[in-house]
Formats: C-alpha cells, sequence, structure tokens
C-alpha cells in the first residue's frame, strides 16, 4: 500500500512570497488532515477534512493560509503571504473513514515539507 | 486553552531496560488517545491507541496505560532498544475523531 504523498520536500523563500504544498493521501482515506509542526514541537492541526467538507480549521489562519481539497482525494495548502514564523515542517496525515463502532482514527503521515522563509 | 502535556521533555535509557513515558491531558471530554513517535526529519508514525473505556492495551513491547481520574496516559516500552530512540508525542482527540491535539513531545534517548 503507497502511503501519504508530499511535495515539494523542501520549500526557502522569501518573506511576502506564497507557496504551495500538495498532498495526495493513501487511496480511499476518506478523512485528510494538514498539520504545522515547528522546530521543537508536536504537530498543530491547521485543518481537517472529510471527503471535500471541512470538518475542522479553528486553527487555520485564514488571513493568509488556504487549503482545498476539491474532489475529495488530493489537497493543497497555500500559503499567501509567508511571513518569517511560518518556519516549519508541514505535515499531512489521513484515515479511513471510521466504520460503526469503529474508533479507530488512526492517521498515516506523510514525510513533509520543510518550509523555511528567510 | 486545553492541550496534552508532557511531564518530562526528555528520558535517557539504557539500552534493554524498560523506557516509561509520561502525558497529562486535560480534558476529560477526550475519547481516544494515540502514541506517535517521530524519527528525526520523518513524520509521526503510529505506535498504539487507546480509547477512554479502557484502562490498558498492550502492543508489540509497548503498552499504554490510561488514567481518567487523574487525565494521565503513558508509553512503556519493553527492552528499549537502539531504534527506539526517537521523540515521542500523545495526542488526543475529541468524539468522532476530531480535534486533534498533540502534546510537545519526549525525546527518548537510548545509550548503549
Amino acid at each position: 500500500e503507497a502511503g501519504v504523498a508530499q511535495s515539494p520536500r523542501y520549500k526557502i523563500i522569501e518573506k511576502r512570497q506564497s507557496v504551495a504544498f500538495w498532498c495526495n493521501p493513501i487511496s480511499g482515506h476518506a478523512t485528510l488532515y494538514w498539520y504545522q509542526q515547528i522546530l521543537g514541537q508536536g504537530p498543530k492541526l491547521l485543518i481537517q477534512f472529510q471527503n471535500n467538507g471541512v470538518v475542522d480549521d479553528s486553527q487555520l489562519p485564514k488571513d493568509r493560509f488556504s487549503a482545498e481539497r476539491l474532489k475529495g482525494v488530493d489537497s493543497t495548502l497555500k500559503i499567501q503571504p509567508a511571513k518569517l514564523e511560518d518556519s516549519a515542517m508541514y505535515l499531512c496525515a489521513s484515515s479511513p473513514a471510521p466504520r460503526q463502532g469503529n474508533f479507530n482514527y488512526e492517521q498515516y503521515f506523510g514525510p513533509g515539507t520543510r518550509l523555511t522563509v528567510t | 486553552g486545553e492541550s496534552v502535556g508532557l511531564h518530562l521533555p526528555t528520558l535517557s535509557v539504557q539500552e534493554g531496560d524498560n523506557s516509561i513515558i509520561n502525558c497529562a491531558y486535560s480534558n476529560s471530554a477526550s475519547d481516544y488517545f494515540i502514541w506517535y513517535k517521530q524519527e528525526s526529519g520523518k513524520g509521526p508514525q503510529f505506535i498504539i491507541d487507546i480509547r477512554s473505556n479502557m484502562d490498558k492495551r498492550q502492543g508489540q513491547r509497548v503498552t499504554v496505560l490510561l488514567n481518567k481520574t487523574v487525565k494521565h496516559l503513558s508509553l512503556q516500552i519493553a527492552a528499549t532498544q537502539p531504534g527506539d530512540s526517537a521523540v515521542y508525542f500523545c495526542a488526543e482527540t475529541r468524539p468522532r475523531g476530531q480535534n486533534f491535539v498533540f502534546g510537545p513531545g519526549t525525546r527518548l534517548s537510548v545509550l548503549p
């Protein structure tokens, strides 16, 4: 089974520039997550999709961050304009839709995109 | 705001010894907990999970204990190996798998 794919793996941009990250979840996984992980900290959930609908985006800085999952499969996360404090690892994860009575929300993570804003 | 935290930021153990990594959570409404392992430069990897209606769950060399009375979660690793060296995160989620919250992490170093 192929894992979660992310690209690019690394990105260096100057502040005020724009950047986009791409994620391809595991085939058939209904739920997709984007996390921001600042060095030395735990991942912070930015947005959670169930198919192509948003379940939770309460911690997404909507003035500069946007995400979409138009066809319920691939997803893109965009930052425009970037700030120095956006330097972090951006992780995408996916999980299958839980079956009735099954509380397994195991998330499968991709390798991440390391963003450096200078 | 509510968060998941850890008692110890770093833990060093001798190879072959048992490791115990602790985690405190604050939201009594959380009903599902997960431990992840993250190696340098990689995404987190699922280790073991537990539902709030359980107090113990065992996997291969790992055991998770949940104490809902004091809102405490622990991960026990038996016969710790060099390959266990990584950062370990606990995470909690509210009902229906929403609002995943990760703790700050504990770095486990296995000494030869």
